[in-house]
């Protein structure tokens, strides 16, 4: 039971550039999240699944596209990457709406 | 969510109890409390939660007073890789949100634990 994973763990990008981070989960949950988390400004919510098929934005969803595959796979993409995207991103699953969240290792991105 | 108040540093000797508080006076009757982790570089780590009771796992306890207003986690037997910023979090499980920035966990500045050798 590995719970949730991400890949890649780290990436460098340069300024335009796409790239597509992933997510799963194996324990079943039905609601999936992205956040990313910067120095100072704690963790702030980029898209949200309630459920497979549905998707919704969250506090800051500019520049971020997201897809749940599936019930397992939730990935976020960036279509083109600026300096200002450069940050941790965290996803995490829990089993329905308001239930305890638990949450991947992260993959630590830098924009140039 | 009810707002949370929490030290921002306490030091604690390696294999003793560190006990963490949190203040959080304005707690709703279906408010949770909610404890997490984040070590260094690491993604947030689930503690434990409680509305009422005390809880126990294999990780921490929660004690909640009576009034609860506030609460204090406890590490029975901290190790030097219990090192971590520790978050309180107030939250009502239940409810369904319209708004989706409630949606998100919302991470205060937290505790800064640090486990002397």
């Amino acid at each position: 039971n590995a719970g949730v994973t991400q890949t890649p763990k780290f990436q460098v990008l340069k300024t335009g550039q796409s790239m597509t981070l992933q997510c799963a989960q194996d324990m079943n949950h039905n609601s999936m999240y992205w956040y990313r988390q910067d120095p100072g400004m704690g963790l702030r919510l980029i898209y949200y699944s309630a459920s497979e098929g549905t998707t919704d934005k969250g506090e800051v969803p500019n520049g971020y596209n997201v897809s749940r595959l599936n019930k397992r796979e939730f990935s976020l993409r960036l279509e083109s990457a600026a300096p200002s995207q450069t940050s941790v991103y965290f996803c995490a699953s829990s089993a329905g709406q308001g239930e305890t969240q638990y949450f991947g290792p992260g993959t630590r991105l830098l924009v140039l | 969510d009810a707002k949370t108040t929490q030290p921002p540093s306490m030091d604690c000797a390696e294999g003793r109890a560190a006990n963490l508080p949190c203040n959080h006076s304005t707690i709703s009757g279906n408010e949770y409390v909610y404890w997490y982790r984040q070590i260094h570089s690491q993604g947030p780590q689930y503690i434990i939660h409680g509305l009422k009771n005390n809880e126990t796992n294999e990780m921490a306890s929660l004690i909640i007073t009576e009034d609860r207003k506030s609460s204090t986690l406890i590490l029975p037997h901290a190790t030097l890789r219990d090192t971590a910023v520790y978050y309180c979090i107030v939250r009502d499980r239940i409810s369904y949100y319209m708004d989706t920035g409630r949606r998100a966990l919302t991470f205060g500045s937290g505790t800064r634990l640090q486990v002397q050798p």
